[in-house]
């Protein structure tokens, strides 16, 4: 069955510091990969999704990630952190006809992101 | 830009209530979903429409019915409400074929069941 891990419930790091949020799936073919955020008491927002072609993505804030097959990773990565990344992460994965349905995703439990001054 | 619209942020009901969560896109998307999100426990799977008038069971539908009338309209229905049903309900609706599953979420609905 399709599964989606992010070990880290929570990290903290320092504005201008980098940051790796990490990701792992279980799926057995190619699958479709995804980044989302949400901020306090918000929707979910689309980072950066992966289907296929080149491995390291670019998405929206400066967000990238890097699909690792070998691995079975999408780890999500930020140069610098601004004090406005601080929100929680959502990586998900999706396939077009898992059991039968179209679009569904399942998603990891979440990273939750402090950004100390 | 694609617009999913919970018309209802914060409800607070009592025990065996009725509840009607809606939700509203505006960018004539087949795909509707409705997930429940907990602390520690991520997003969840209640129920999905591809269709006006079809449905199909997530992976938690059970106390939760579902109704598709109109194709920008898809509402949650608690039949009558528990406290473990308090949550965040968020909806997302998506187009078919290759975007299926990028989703766009509303911005959601916390439901506290007292």
């Amino acid at each position: 069955a399709q599964s989606v891990t992010q070990p880290d419930i929570h990290i903290t790091v320092s504005e201008g510091a980098s940051l790796e949020l990490r990701c792992n799936y279980s799926y057995g073919a190619t699958p479709y990969l995804f980044w989302y955020v949400q901020s306090p008491g918000q929707g979910l927002q689309l980072l950066l999704k992966y289907f296929s072609g080149d491995t390291l993505v670019q998405g929206i804030k400066g967000f990238e990630a890097e699909f690792k097959r070998s691995q079975s990773s999408f780890n999500l990565r930020k140069p610098s952190v601004h004090w406005s990344d601080a929100a929680e992460y959502f990586c998900a994965v999706g396939a077009l006809n898992y059991g039968g349905s179209q679009g569904n995703l399942i998603f990891g439990k979440g990273t939750k992101l402090s950004v100390k001054p | 830009d694609v617009k999913v619209t919970q018309s209802s942020r914060y409800l607070v009901k009592r025990t065996g209530e009725k509840v009607f969560l809606e939700c509203v896109q505006d960018m004539d998307h087949e795909n509707m979903f409705w997930y429940r999100q907990d602390p520690g426990l991520g997003l969840r799977l209640i129920y999905f429409s591809y269709d006006v008038k079809m449905k199909e069971k997530g992976d938690i539908p059970e106390g939760y019915s579902v109704s598709r009338e109109k194709k920008e309209r898809f509402s949650l229905i608690l039949e009558s409400a528990s406290t473990n049903q308090t949550s965040m309900y968020l909806c997302a609706s998506s187009e078919t074929g290759a975007g299926a599953n990028v989703l766009t979420f509303g911005a959601g609905s916390r439901l506290t069941v007292l």
